[in-house]
């Protein structure tokens, strides 16, 4: 049973450019949800995606972005990239529904800026 | 507004020694309380967890209790061992939002030294 994977593990990109970074949820699970993890901090939640539509969002500007596809896989997109999005990025999924049962989360994605 | 606070780390113990790492909350609702380890390169996993007051979350020897009274949430664990060194995460959700959006603390590193 794969659990939350994300693509590429590392990435390093110029201020101004844009990245797409790919999760695909645990087998099951139907949303997805995605964080910013800054050095030496906690995980600060993004968005969420439900039935290809974010659903919830958290104190994030609009260049970031997102999409769900109809196989519940997930895409996060950064514009104009800032030396302050360096961050691991964590994709969690979950079921719909249940909101005790605990987000899986993936290994993240380790993005720098320069 | 909703937020965690954790004890500042580094933490660093010997080997079978007693651990015990401070998590405290605000929020506006009624939350549930998480526990996360963060091992090095790696996501997060799920600890354990509490979802009402007085109830005692319990997982490989780790253990935490939801004190209302004083909006705690602390980890303790009798007998720490060096696998045990890891980033440790305490984080709430709302009941009355959805399954992604957990609010985290800062995060505290355990160093166990054999």
């Amino acid at each position: 049973d794969a659990g939350v994977t994300q693509s590429p593990t590392h990435l390093i990109k110029t201020r101004g450019q844009q990245v797409t970074l790919r999760c695909s949820p645990k087998s099951g699970h139907d949303t997805v949800s995605w964080y910013q993890q800054a050095l030496g901090q906690g995980p600060q939640f993004i968005f969420q995606y439900y039935e290809e539509e974010e659903r919830q969002r958290g104190n994030f500007p609009d260049r970031f972005s997102g999409h769900q596809f109809p196989n519940y896989s997930s895409e996060l997109n950064v514009n104009a990239l800032l030396l302050g999005d360096s961050a691991l990025y964590l994709c969690a999924s979950s079921l719909e529904g249940r909101y005790n049962s605990p987000l899986h989360f993936g290994n993240g994605t380790r993005l720098t800026v320069t | 507004g909703n937020s965690v606070t954790q004890m500042e780390g580094p933490v660093t113990l010997s080997e079978e020694a007693f651990l015990t790492i401070n998590c405290t909350y605000t929020a506006t609702g009624y939350p549930s309380l998480f526990w996360y380890v963060q091992y090095p390169g790696e996501g997060l996993q799920l600890l354990l967890k509490a979802t009402k007051a007085d109830d005692k979350g319990s997982n490989k020897g780790f253990e935490a209790t939801y004190r209302k009274e004083t909006t705690s949430f602390h980890l303790e664990k009798g007998s720490v061992q060096v696998s045990d060194s890891a980033v440790y995460f305490c984080a709430l959700i709302l009941h009355s939002g959805n399954t992604g959006k957990l609010i985290f603390g800062q995060g505290t590193t355990l160093q166990v030294k054999p």
